[in-house]
């Protein structure tokens, strides 16, 4: 089992509609949660954080995090073409033992096209 | 605010060759992160650096590979002798805590024929 996994894609929507991307994750004792949006040839760039079970809106984009599930998720509401790109999923994850340190683990990503 | 800063954006090289790709961090962030990104493998941790010592190489996939941090604002990732199953595109991100976001360099996109 992969430490990460998302919906595999590629999603398409109309423009208007509602995205909606997920992602589980193995590691019970991951603590943030991260989005991160990838144009074509670019680097990523940060959409969202979580680290608190619910729902976390900001403008277009709602982060939704289910602990006990292991699982979270992304909502665009109105999609827009500009909003074409891959989207990763990473989580940050806990050394046992008590030392806490900043690796990502990344999602294989989803590629999401907004047809006009 | 610059951003993070990598050097050089493009790199072609022959098999054999050494490559050293080069990363300008954030100033006043004390992590630096190298990741490796292909179409195959997603995007890899390779190393990352906590006040400019190494905290986990697990990622390094062999004794090719090396990366250095001699000060807060610069670090490296060579490899010696490169392959052609290392093209890829290299990132170097930075973050200032270890739960924070971490911001990416534009990528140094390597080719070794």
């Amino acid at each position: 089992q992969k430490e990460v996994e998302q919906n595999s894609g590629p999603l398409s929507v109309p423009e208007g509609a509602i995205a909606s991307l997920n992602c589980t994750y193995s590691d019970r004792g991951s603590q943030s949660f991260f989005w991160y949006r990838q144009y074509s040839g670019k680097s990523p760039e940060l959409i969202m954080f979580i680290y608190s079970n619910g729902d976390k809106e900001d403008g277009r984009f709602t982060a939704q995090l289910n602990k006990a599930s292991q699982y979270v998720s992304l909502l665009i509401r109105d999609s827009q073409p500009s909003d074409s790109a891959t989207y990763l999923c990473a989580v940050n994850s806990l050394r046992t033992g008590g030392t806490s340190y900043g690796k990502l683990t990344f999602g294989q990503g989803t590629i999401l096209t907004v047809h006009p | 605010d610059a951003g993070v800063i990598q050097s050089p954006r493009h790199e072609v090289t022959e098999m054999g060759q050494e490559v050293t790709l080069r990363c300008k961090p954030i100033s006043g962030h004390d992590y630096l992160f190298w990741y490796r990104q292909t179409m195959m493998r997603g995007l890899e941790l390779l190393i990352y650096f906590n006040n400019n010592v190494p905290i986990d190489d697990s990622g390094m996939p062999e004794d090719r590979f090396s990366a250095k941090m001699p000060n807060a604002s610069f670090s490296t990732l060579k490899i010696q002798p490169s392959e052609p199953r290392d093209s890829a595109v290299y990132f170097c991100a930075s973050s200032s805590k270890s739960y924070n976001e971490q911001f990416f360099g534009p990528g140094t996109r390597l080719t070794v024929l």
